[in-house]
């Protein structure tokens, strides 16, 4: 069975643009997960989607949004970007949310520089 | 609030040495899962072991153990005989049993093993 597959793997990007990155799930699992990583604050979780609804946010301002579509693949768009958000993004998925946790599999990542 | 420590930042053992790392977590829920991940050079984070918070028996999967001890609200994991392969960073977490999605990390324990 694929793993997860996150697209691009690297990018570049200068102040003020704008990204989108993209995350395709484990076949069959419907839960996607983002999370953020960098040397100085470590792994933070941004959002979790489910059927194509948001389910938990992280606390990150609202240049950092997502979205999931029918087949459970998910994007994550940042808006106006920062050399702050420079850092590894990491997309996970799972079986599904809710009350029993499963565990999540992660992709390779998608490595954001800001110039 | 969720917080999880991993107070250890590096170490640094010889092959075929037991090294023990250390997790400790904060947490009011009763019901909770605990997880370690491993995070190689390539970047992308290999999930090792779940546990719900309702399961203190220890577990051993080949060279690795974890000790779960919740009278000490620590998750600790061990490697013994380790090997040159095992170095990597490695990622105790949490998450609360409604919000499966949302994993909380400690800041890593980064693991070198010489030969």
């Amino acid at each position: 069975k694929a793993g997860v597959t996150q697209t691009p793997r690297y990018l570049i990007k200068t102040r003020g643009q704008q990204v989108t990155l993209s995350c395709s799930p484990i076949s069959g699992h419907r839960s996607v997960s983002w999370y953020q990583q960098t040397p100085g604050q470590g792994l933070q979780f941004l959002f979790e989607y489910f059927s194509e609804t948001q389910r938990n946010k992280g606390n990150f301002p609202g240049r950092f949004s997502g979205r999931q579509f029918s087949n459970s693949r998910s994007e994550m768009n940042v808006s106006t970007l920062e050399l702050g958000d420079s850092a590894l993004y990491l997309c996970a998925s799972s079986l599904t949310t809710g009350a029993a946790s499963y565990e999540q599999y992660f992709g390779p990542g998608t490595r954001l520089t800001v110039t | 609030a969720q917080k999880v420590t991993q107070a250890q930042t590096e170490i640094s053992v010889v092959e075929k040495e037991d090294v023990t790392l250390d997790c400790v977590y904060e947490t009011r829920d009763t019901t909770y899962y605990l997880f370690w991940y491993k995070q190689p050079p390539s970047g992308e984070l290999v999930f090792l072991i779940r546990r719900n918070s309702f399961d203190e028996q220890n577990e051993i999967s080949g060279r690795y153990s974890w000790n779960f001890q919740k009278s000490t609200s620590s998750f600790n994991f061990t490697i013994t005989a380790s090997q040159v392969v095992d170095s990597a960073v490695y990622f105790c977490a949490l998450s609360r049993s409604n919000q499966g999605g949302k994993l909380i990390f400690g800041q890593g324990t980064e693991l070198s093993v010489k030969p």
